[in-house]
């Protein structure tokens, strides 16, 4: 069954960097994954797709430091310079023929 | 620019319909698949549906199949939602996006601002 899985919360002190983090199942490697943030009150903005070979493809107007890298079954979410605008949910999402699946979700606080 | 409008979302009983509307532009809205996603109040994000670019192919998650119809419009460049049978947990904010490519393989990259459902007796 393909499943992601997330940490529920994470903190970062304005200016510093974060690192989130996605988890595929077992036996999904190879799956490519896109990020997507949900700053509150707002919907969802595409962030970047990554690849399992670490390499990604950003949306529209998303700024460089957001960066995505990849590790087995693991998929990363990396942010620098830390804004108060970064603070937000972040989920993780990966697809197949007629289907797609979220993960639960991380809530990033910026102090 | 790409851009999304959701609208037909409101307070319906146990049991009642709603559809959905997404009005799209800034895109050819033929050559790509579309997404429904919600959220309920305070939850994550949960797929609902997908459609090709065609109409030709639907998907749905299990806990709408059989009670929710996707389809498009694409001289109104127009998504919907056809919703029967509805639950109290249906209640939720319901998202249209625009995918990546064509067939029903890919992701959003584009959403729209949501439009409420709320089930309630």
């Amino acid at each position: 069954q393909l499943v992601l899985t997330q940490s529920p919360s994470a903190t970062a002190s304005l200016g510093a960097s974060v690192k989130l983090t996605c988890t595929l199942s077992s036996g999904h490697n190879n799956y490519a994954i896109a990020w997507h943030q949900q700053q509150p009150e707002k919907g969802p903005r595409f962030l970047l797709k990554l690849n399992s070979d670490g390499s990604h493809d950003k949306g529209d107007g998303i700024p460089d430091r957001f960066s995505g890298s990849s590790s087995g079954a693991e998929r990363y979410l990396a942010i620098s310079s830390l804004q108060s605008e970064d603070e937000a949910d972040y989920y993780c999402q990966t697809w197949t023929t007629g289907i797609q699946v979220f993960g639960g979700g991380t809530k990033l606080t910026v102090l | 620019e790409v851009q999304l409008l959701e609208s037909g979302g409101g307070s319906v009983q146990p049991g009642g319909s709603l559809r959905l509307s997404c009005a799209a532009s800034g895109f050819i809205f033929g050559s790509y698949a579309m997404t429904w996603v919600r959220q309920a109040p305070g939850k994550g994000l949960e797929w609902v549906s997908i459609i090709s670019g065609s109409g030709s192919s639907a998907y749905y998650a299990d806990s709408v199949k059989g009670r929710f119809t996707i389809s498009r419009d694409k001289s109104k460049t127009t998504l919907y939602l056809q919703m029967n049978s509805l639950r109290v947990e249906d209640t939720a904010i319901y998202y249209c996006a625009k995918d990546d490519r064509f067939d029903s393989t890919g992701y959003p990259e584009y959403w729209g601002q949501g439009t409420l459902v709320t089930v309630s007796s």
